[in-house]
């Protein structure tokens, strides 16, 4: 079946410094990714969508030049990070598919900055 | 606005137990509604959904009816098994494209 890989599923870094997160469509190729975010005991809440050669869409109050995201091919869609903080450490998942009965999900990247 | 809540895990259970995961909802229109199910180190996975009132989404031994009047999609199993043991999630989805909104998660844990 279709498999959604994330990488790194967890990264720890210091407090200033850039995070990219990988999330790969293995067996298939997806137009569109979504980004979510967990925070501990809450709900995953869509970040972004990301369209493969284009612009990704923001969700309302996520900070697009804290978050970029970049889908240059079919099977990648990257997030990364900016001049993280302690705030921003979550637990990052991805989507990739078509109508949300085939979207396949990543195993999460779990961010950490001190 | 749209919203899911789900209520607080862990549930515990032994193995062969009835369980039950409450869902409801908010929403505007008339909400697709699903659960999700994430294993250990593993992406979620679409479990069962139902897109209109009164529908009956099953898989695995899972079912969940879509209750318009009470606003509800609640999880059921009538015997859980040790391999049950994961994360639920209840998810609802109100334009026609991709955007789930997501209850916080419920886990549950099945011990033999």
């Amino acid at each position: 079946g279709a498999v959604v890989s994330q990488h790194p599923s967890w990264v720890i870094c210091k407090s200033g410094t850039s995070v990219k997160i990988e999330c790969r469509s293995l067996d298939f190729q997806a137009t569109t990714m979504f980004w979510y975010r967990q925070f501990p005991k809450q709900s995953l809440m869509l970040m972004a969508t990301s369209n493969e050669g284009s612009k990704a869409t923001y969700e309302q109050g996520v900070e697009k030049d804290k978050f970029l995201i970049n889908h240059a091919s079919l099977t990648l869609s990257t997030l990364t990070v900016t001049s993280a903080h302690p705030e921003d450490s979550s637990f990052y998942i991805c989507s990739a598919g078509g109508t949300a009965d085939v979207l396949t999900f990543g195993a999460g990247s779990r961010l950490t900055v001190l | 606005g749209n919203s899911v809540t789900q209520m607080e895990g862990p549930v515990t259970l032994s193995e062969e137990a009835f369980l039950t995961i409450n869902c409801t909802y908010t929403a505007t229109g008339y909400p697709s509604l699903f659960w999700y199910v994430q294993y250990p180190g593993e992406g979620l996975q679409l479990l069962l959904k139902a897109t209109k009132a009164d529908d009956k989404g099953s898989n695995k031994g899972f079912e969940a009816t879509y209750r318009k009047e009470t606003t509800s999609f609640h999880l059921e199993k009538g015997s859980v098994q040790v391999s049950d043991s994961a994360v639920y999630f209840c998810a609802l989805r109100t334009d026609g494209y991709n955007k789930l909104i997501f209850g916080a998660g419920t886990r549950l844990a099945v011990h033999p």
